[in-house]
């Protein structure tokens, strides 16, 4: 079946740096994917919407500045995370739709710890 | 609003018992409701969705779920419990753009 991809699936950098994290589709294009957030033994929030070519939509409350995406590809997209700091250090699950069978498929997620 | 409500944080069962996981929604307009499943520090997986059609719907790994339109549920049932069935399990709704919402998700905890 379908195949959702991200890399790393877990990363530990310095406050202050930027950290990218990668969303591939493996055997289906997506024009859409979506960027989660997941605290410790919460749900899963909805960060954003990536559309391929064009600017992501944002969730309300989410820094877009902070959270940057960018969906170069119809089976590539990257969340950045820039200026790091403790409290972004969370479980990040990226999901996308195969639009050949019509369902969602998450990745593995990426666990961020910022030091 | 769109809402799923999950009030079970944790729920224990034996291993070969039934079990139930409770799913309530409000939501605007038809629903469409779906179960995943998360294993520790993976993504999730899906077990199961209700868009239309028959009110019992059947799953991956013998889970099923009962749409109840008039009691606004969607619970996630199977007739016996494994202890590999221990796992994280969210209700969410979505809708034709593909933006689950997800509940606050319930802890299946199977005791050998």
């Amino acid at each position: 079946g379908a195949v959702v991809s991200q890399h790393p699936s877990r990363v530990i950098c310095k406050s202050g740096t930027s950290v990218k994290i990668e969303c591939r589709s493996l055997d289906f294009q997506a024009t859409t994917m979506f960027w989660y957030r997941q605290f410790p033994k919460q749900s899963l929030m909805l960060m954003a919407t990536s559309n391929e070519g064009s600017k992501a939509t944002y969730e309300q409350g989410v820094e877009k500045d902070k959270f940057l995406i960018n969906h170069a590809s119809l089976t590539l997209s990257t969340l950045t995370v820039t200026s790091a700091h403790p409290e972004d250090s969370s479980f990040y699950i990226c999901s996308a739709r195969d639009p050949g069978v019509g369902e969602l498929f998450f990745g593995e997620g990426s666990r961020l710890t910022v030091l | 609003a769109q809402s799923v409500a999950q009030p079970e944080d944790q729920v224990n069962v034996a291993e070969g018992n039934p079990l139930t996981v409770k799913c309530t929604y409000s939501v605007s307009g038809n629903p469409y409701l779906f179960w995943y499943v998360q294993y520790p520090n993976r993504g999730l997986q899906f077990l199961l969705k209700y868009i239309t059609g028959d009110n019992l719907v059947k799953g991956s790994y013998g889970f099923e779920a009962e749409f109840n339109k008039s009691q606004t549920s969607f619970h996630l049932k199977k007739p016996s419990a494994l202890v590999s069935d221990s796992a994280l399990y969210f209700c969410a709704h979505g809708g034709a753009t593909n933006k689950l919402i997800f509940g606050t998700g319930t802890l299946l905890a199977v005791q050998p």
